[in-house]
């Protein structure tokens, strides 16, 4: 597709339900970022892949957060046993190679832990 | 600390009044700059960037930005707002050392008044 693409939309979860939320980047994009955005906020940092390699997982709030790339190019994010502070926009981005270049977001998955 | 920091929660302007949104950033080096505006329910879109050069830089829909190093700040202006310019803005910053991960401030609502 033209742009990065995230599915689904949206989801309401039970808390303790587990979720997948998942990332299509631009084609050719090496650079796979996913970022949290609470209500009224900015977005946060959660991981960065470059091809299948995880370089940077520093954000991820606990250990039910798992992300995976296995194979460089879709991307998915896990959240297991869903809390209600889980709930917030994730956005999912990519970057094509070369320092500097610009990130491109798609329109994020809107997770309610209820 | 590292930062990034939008001192203005919430602003209204006038349609067709002049805007500037602070943004001043705590790091140690200059670092990479950036505005991106998101629109209720959309992604991020990028406004403009800074990496070097000219500190005055222009970006889309007519928005311009200035890096002041003495201030540490990059604020972003338009000269004349339309009403479709009511989103929420972000300042977002990149470590040189570490480009992969950007770190965003917590935006600044934009309203119009007709």
């Amino acid at each position: 597709g033209a742009g990065v693409s995230q599915s689904p939309r949206y989801k309401v979860a039970k808390r303790g339900q587990d979720v997948a939320l998942r990332c299509d980047p631009i084609s050719g994009h090496v650079s796979l970022f996913w970022y949290q955005q609470a209500l009224g906020q900015g977005p946060e940092f959660l991981t960065y892949f470059q091809n299948e390699a995880q370089l940077d997982k520093s954000g991820l709030p606990s250990d039910r957060f798992f992300a995976e790339r296995p194979e460089g190019s879709v991307s998915t994010l896990k959240i297991q046993r869903t809390q209600q502070e889980d709930s917030a926009v994730y956005l999912c981005a990519s970057k094509p190679p070369g320092t500097g270049n610009t990130i491109y977001f798609g329109e994020g998955s809107w997770l309610t832990v209820v | 600390a590292q930062s990034v920091t939008q001192p203005d929660i919430h602003i209204t302007v006038s349609e067709g009044a002049s805007l500037e949104l602070r943004c001043n950033y705590s790091y140690g080096a200059t670092p990479y700059l950036f505005w991106y505006v998101q629109s209720p329910g959309q992604g991020l879109q990028l406004l403009l960037k800074y990496f070097s050069g000219d500190t005055l830089v222009q970006g889309i829909k007519g928005f311009e930005a200035e890096f002041k190093r003495s201030q540490s700040s990059f604020n972003l202006r338009k000269p004349s707002v339309h009403w479709s310019d009511a989103a929420e803005y972000f300042c977002a910053v990149a470590l040189r050392s570490s480009a992969s991960k950007i770190i965003f401030g917590s935006g600044t609502r934009l309203s119009i008044r007709p």
